[in-house]
């Protein structure tokens, strides 16, 4: 029972290095999204998809890219990093109808430099 | 748009005891989701229970359950007979049902509940 697998689990980058974080899933999820987390924010929505080939921005989308070519992956990229970006960064899938609640992964540690 | 809100940045408990944790959200929709999710230290969002809004029953969770009370917008979660493993942050969150909102979770910032042996 894959779910939602996430890559990769810890990632330091210097200031203006470019990297993308990986995240697919094997339930068949139409949505699929992208959250930070950071210390006393909650979890704040980055960029969201509700299927292969439509993307849509969330809350905080600015310094990040998405696309969706496939219904099970959905990677994040980051385009030239800044220390603001330092983060935890958790992707996270859902079905539009039936089952309610969403699948996390297991979240990636950012560290910017 | 929905906004929740958590008050309680830090809440403390005896092991074998009961902690009520709150949330309050603000929406104009009728019909939604809520949802308690924990994070232990591992880092991993554990769905801890779920609420539809058009369901007036509480839900329950064996020693997890809910007071809900639409009118107020209040969804507070209470853990029964605390154990050392419920130490944890604790995230309100909410869904929209229809389109145009379902496909996002609006989160609180979270409780970390500390369990005192």
């Amino acid at each position: 029972n894959a779910g939602v697998t996430q890559t990769p689990k810890f990632q330091v980058l210097k200031t203006g290095q470019s990297m993308t974080l990986q995240c697919a899933q094997d339930m068949n999820h139409e949505y699929m999204s992208w959250y930070r987390q950071d210390p006393g924010m909650g979890l704040r929505l980055i960029h969201y998809s509700v299927g292969a080939g439509i993307t849509d921005q969330g809350e905080v989308p600015n310094g990040y890219n998405v696309s969706r070519s496939t219904t099970e992956d959905f990677p994040l990229r980051l385009l030239s990093a800044a220390p603001s970006q330092t983060s935890v960064y958790f992707c996270a899938s859902s079905k539009r109808q039936g089952v309610t609640e969403a699948f996390f992964g297991q979240g990636t540690r950012l560290t910017v430099v | 748009a929905q906004t929740v809100t958590q008050s309680q940045p830090e809440m403390s408990v005896q092991e074998a005891e009961t902690v009520t944790l709150s949330c309050t959200y603000d929406t104009s929709e009728s019909d939604y989701y809520l949802f308690w999710y924990k994070q232990p230290p591992s880092r991993q969002m554990i769905l801890v229970i779920r609420q539809e809004a058009y369901k007036q029953q509480n839900a329950t969770e064996n020693r997890f359950s809910v007071n809900f009370q639409k009118a107020a917008k209040s969804f507070s979660l209470k853990i029964s007979d605390s154990q050392l493993g419920d130490a944890a942050m604790y995230f309100c969150a909410y869904r929209s049902r229809g389109q145009g909102g379902s496909e996002k979770l609006v989160f609180g910032k979270g409780t970390k509940l500390t369990v005192n042996p």
